[in-house]
């Protein structure tokens, strides 16, 4: 099986500022997608960003954007201009995109904003 | 917008009683998914669903199975709850074609006492 590794359980940026989480993820395939997902106190887990692994180009999504490093198998999530709704856990994730359907997720980061 | 329905957001169960968590999905996607959510361990894979009256297990079926008689309808069943299965259970769906995402029901927060 695949595994995703978040190695920052928590962190906290002030508001305005720019963070980066950090994900790593250990696979032999070559062709596979990527998730950013936010989980705000509410509970509902919402997509962030997603990135293809065939695709170059890293995906942005307005504040969002991903820096993928397909041969060192990184995928960090910056948030710029932090606002205090992005308050929130956020979590990894790895799809195959060969056989199987799993997701496969990181074990979280806790993010703090700092008014 | 696809939803994720779970019959339950909170639930306290006792020891010992056969529990069923539910979960719809109106977008009639192929693939469903049900997650436990623990501090520090994120997300584990209990078990999914390809098809209808299909299953697959996860990282961690022990205790638990599932049900799904029609495509829309994925039940996570708790033989005989144990205190060690207190937890949230997420419940997720997905179309059987890539790249697309999860989409995920609000969670039930289960606690056996």
């Amino acid at each position: 099986a695949q595994t995703v590794t978040q190695s920052q359980p928590e962190m906290s940026v002030q508001e305005a500022e720019t963070v980066t989480l950090s994900c790593t993820y250990d696979t032999s395939e070559s062709d596979y997608y990527l998730f950013w997902y936010k989980q705000p106190p509410s509970r509902q887990m919402i997509l962030v960003i997603r990135q293809e692994a065939y695709k170059q180009q890293n995906a942005t999504e307005n504040r969002f954007s991903v820096n993928f490093q397909k041969a060192a198998k990184s995928f960090s999530l910056k948030i710029s201009d932090s606002q205090l709704g992005d308050a929130a856990m956020y979590f990894c994730a790895y799809r195959s995109a060969g056989t199987g359907n799993q997701f496969y997720f990181g074990t979280g980061t806790s993010l703090t904003v700092i008014p | 917008d696809v939803k994720v329905t779970q019959s339950s957001r909170y639930l306290v169960k006792r020891t010992g009683e056969k529990v069923f968590l539910e979960c719809v999905q109106d977008m009639d996607h192929e693939n469903m998914f049900w997650y436990r959510q623990d501090p520090g361990l994120g997300l584990r894979l209990i078990y999914f669903s390809y098809d209808v009256k299909m299953k697959e297990k996860g990282d961690i079926p022990e205790g638990y199975s599932v049900s799904r008689e029609k495509k829309e309808r994925f039940s996570l069943i708790l033989e005989s709850a144990s205190t060690n299965q207190t937890s949230m259970y997420l419940c997720a769906s997905s179309p059987g074609q890539h790249p697309t995402e999860a989409f995920f029901g609000q969670g039930t927060r289960l606690t056996v006492v």
